[in-house]
């Protein structure tokens, strides 16, 4: 069975850092891009930041470039998200999800439950 | 990297056919056929519906299709049925291998 697993969510004081993961497994991790998108509550999705199978190309949504990074352990099946300089409005439900297209151009076929980020004091 | 445009939110008796618009740019719907749209039960993940613009992953329902015409991509939903009713996204690929997604529309099935 196909699943992606995020954990590492939590209450963070604005200004603070979050590392987020994403276990997988029932697929081959290492062929696929992978991504986060996140949602506000009540509000839409928005894409967050996109990572190439080997880990040499990683694109970010402008309103985190520079606090935000991506990155993956294929050893590990594993998936991450290093969230530094919080703010209030980063507060959502962050998914990890699969591209299921060979060039991670947004075709978004596998998606974890979700985890909590609350930026607050 | 600016939302797409879609309606808050459409309605429909059971039985009867909506369809959903997703307004973007010549940047993104309109220089690419990969618009994928996304189903959201509450409380939910979101589900991938349509992808490639009309493409239905295997075990959806082909009451289910897409279509584009310049800057708009729409879903249409035929034969509505109670457990249409939930939010729907769609996403654009948007260039250097990013995307964007569309402020959602809210389905009622009346």
């Amino acid at each position: 069975e196909v699943q992606v697993v995020e954990s590492g969510g939590g209450l963070v004081q604005p200004g603070g850092s979050l590392r987020l993961s994403c276990a997988t497994s029932g697929f081959t991790f290492s062929s696929y891009w992978m991504n986060w998108v996140r949602q506000a509550p009540g509000k839409g999705l928005e894409w967050v930041a996109n990572i190439n199978p080997d880990g040499s190309e990683k694109y970010y949504v402008d309103s985190v470039k520079g606090r935000f990074t991506i990155s993956r352990d294929n050893a590990k099946n594993s998936l991450f998200l290093q969230m530094n300089s919080l703010r209030a409005e980063d507060t959502s439900v962050y998914y990890c999800v699969r591209d299921r297209t060979y060039y991670g151009t947004g075709t978004l076929d596998i998606w974890g439950q979700g985890t909590m980020v609350t930026v607050s004091s | 990297q600016s939302a797409l445009t879609q309606p808050a939110s459409v309605s429909g008796s059971p039985g009867q056919s909506i369809t959903i618009s997703c307004t973007g740019t010549s940047s993104d719907v309109g220089s690419y056929n990969l618009v994928s749209w996304y189903q959201q039960h509450p409380g939910k993940a979101p589900k991938l519906m349509i992808y490639e613009g009309s493409k239905r992953p295997s075990g959806v329902s082909n009451r289910f299709s897409g279509s584009k015409s310049g800057n708009t991509a729409s879903l249409t939903i035929s034969g509505l049925q109670a457990e249409d009713e939930a939010d729907y996204y769609c996403c654009s690929y948007a260039g250097s291998s990013t995307s964007v997604f569309g402020g959602g529309t809210k389905l009622t099935v009346l």
